[in-house]
């Protein structure tokens, strides 16, 4: 079986200028969240969906930042315009449907590196 | 404000030592605890978890320690070997809510 899939593994852009990372779950997870990790730092909420629907956005920096989820399938995370201190690794991760977090896990991507310069 | 607080930041290890990373919590609403492991360029995968009923669990070389009172838990890693070298998140979250909140991350080495 497939795991979380994310694309692109790296992306550089200068300021100002727009990226849209992509993420594909596990088939059949309900639940998609994105994390960031700032150099050295802990790894952040940013947003969960349960399906198609936005559950909890309360991690989102700005709204520089654009979360969505076609059809509660693929998710895209799209940042414009792009600042340095959006520089980070943006995780993806699922979790399975009815299964409460808090006694399951997170799946997680590989993770997309942004570089902004 | 940093609700879980690791350390130490890096960590070299002889093999066959003993590994210990340490978290310290805030809010007592918190009641899963997991640790996930990194190795460089993959994701943070699950490998292992406790809840705040029990004081200590075990898996193979890996021990969660838990202090309710202290609001502290810890990771130790027995017999620690090469292949453990990686990046070792903690993490806490309420049943009630949805979202884990990480500690900065633990890079440990261990020289064969």
């Amino acid at each position: 079986e497939a795991g979380v899939t994310q694309f692109p593994s790296h992306s550089v852009i200068e300021k100002g200028q727009t990226v849209t990372l992509r993420c594909d779950p596990i088939s059949g997870h309900d639940n998609l969240y994105w994390y960031r990790r700032v150099m050295g730092k802990e790894i952040k909420f940013l947003l969960h969906f349960v399906k198609e629907s936005k559950q909890d956005e309360s991690g989102m920096p700005n709204n520089r930042f654009l979360a969505e989820r076609t059809g509660g399938t693929y998710s895209t995370l799209k940042v414009q315009p792009a600042e340095l201190e959006d520089s980070g690794v943006y995780f993806c991760a699922s979790s399975p449907p009815g299964l409460a977090l808090g006694t399951g896990e997170l799946f997680f991507g590989e993770g997309s590196r942004l570089t902004v310069l | 404000q940093q609700q879980v607080k690791q350390s130490p930041q890096s960590l070299i290890v002889q093999k066959g030592g003993i590994s210990i990373i340490n978290c310290a919590y805030e809010n007592t609403a918190f009641d899963y605890f997991p640790w996930y492991q990194q190795f460089p360029g993959k994701g943070p995968a699950l490998l292992i978890a406790i809840r705040p009923d029990v004081s200590e669990k075990k898996e193979g070389r890996f021990t969660i320690s838990f202090n309710k009172s202290a609001k502290q838990f810890s990771l130790h890693i027995m017999d620690s070997q090469p292949g453990d070298s990686a990046t070792y998140f903690c993490a806490a979250m309420s049943s009630y809510g949805n979202k884990l909140v990480f500690g900065a991350g633990t890079i440990l080495r261990v020289k064969s």
